[in-house]
């Protein structure tokens, strides 16, 4: 069974860099695209990006100068980086397991979350 | 931007038959937009319930289905349960352009 567990400071300050790592057990990193998503306090969910086990990336265009999403094949990790925070990135921070085929797109399994808030 | 739109709400009464629906402002959804559906109840993280329009997890109960219909994803409940009660998410593809969750619905039975 494939399990993603999201971890990290709970508590970032305003300006500095979030950074999450999802460790993956279960399943080999090296077969699948690995996605980031958050959701504020009581709103929806926002795509942030996903990385192949390669290193290619495809990030939200909104978000796309503050964030870097990378592996670790050898810890079988998923990292987030977003940089210059404000407190509109206060959320609920989510991995995801990505799953491509010719004819599928799957999102699953997901992390249980990690709330990551930003103070000033 | 790409917005994609779903009900903010509805309700639907135990047994009774609901459809939600999940729309691009790109244009019509197709196959190719990969329509995903998710459930979240409160306090927990989403729960994958249908992929690539119409396929279901092992998990994905009976009553649930996904299509395409009048130019959008579609999401049907048939025979509601009150446990059915939570918000759903759609989530579309834009190939290089990433993926795009819709703003949810909040789904009551009553």
């Amino acid at each position: 069974q494939v399990r993603l567990q999201e971890s990290g400071p709970g508590l970032v300050k305003s300006s500095e860099t979030l950074s999450l790592t999802c460790t993956v057990s279960g399943d080999s990193i090296s077969s699948y695209f690995w996605s980031w998503i958050r959701q504020p306090p009581g709103k929806g969910l926002e795509w942030i990006g996903y990385t192949f086990y390669s290193g290619s990336t495809n990030y939200n265009p909104s978000l796309n100068s503050r964030v870097t999403i990378s592996v670790d094949t050898s810890k079988n990790q998923v990292s987030l980086r977003l940089n210059s925070v404000t407190a509109a990135d206060t959320a609920i921070y989510y991995c995801a397991r990505v799953g491509v085929d010719s004819n599928h797109l799957w999102f699953d399994p997901w992390g249980q979350g990690t709330l990551v808030t930003v103070s000033s | 931007q790409t917005v994609v739109t779903q009900e903010p709400s509805l309700t639907v009464s135990p047994g009774g038959t609901v459809t939600l629906t999940c729309a691009s402002s790109t244009g019509a959804v197709t196959s190719n937009y990969q329509p995903n559906w998710f459930q979240q109840k409160p306090g927990q993280a989403p729960r994958a319930l249908i992929y690539s329009t119409t396929n279901k997890y092992s998990w994905t109960p009976a009553r649930f289905s996904g299509s395409l219909l009048g130019g959008k994803a579609a999401l049907t409940l048939s025979g509601v349960q009150p446990e059915d009660e939570a918000d759903y998410y759609c989530l579309l593809y834009y190939g290089g352009n990433g993926v795009v969750f819709g703003g949810g619905t909040k789904l009551t039975v009553l």
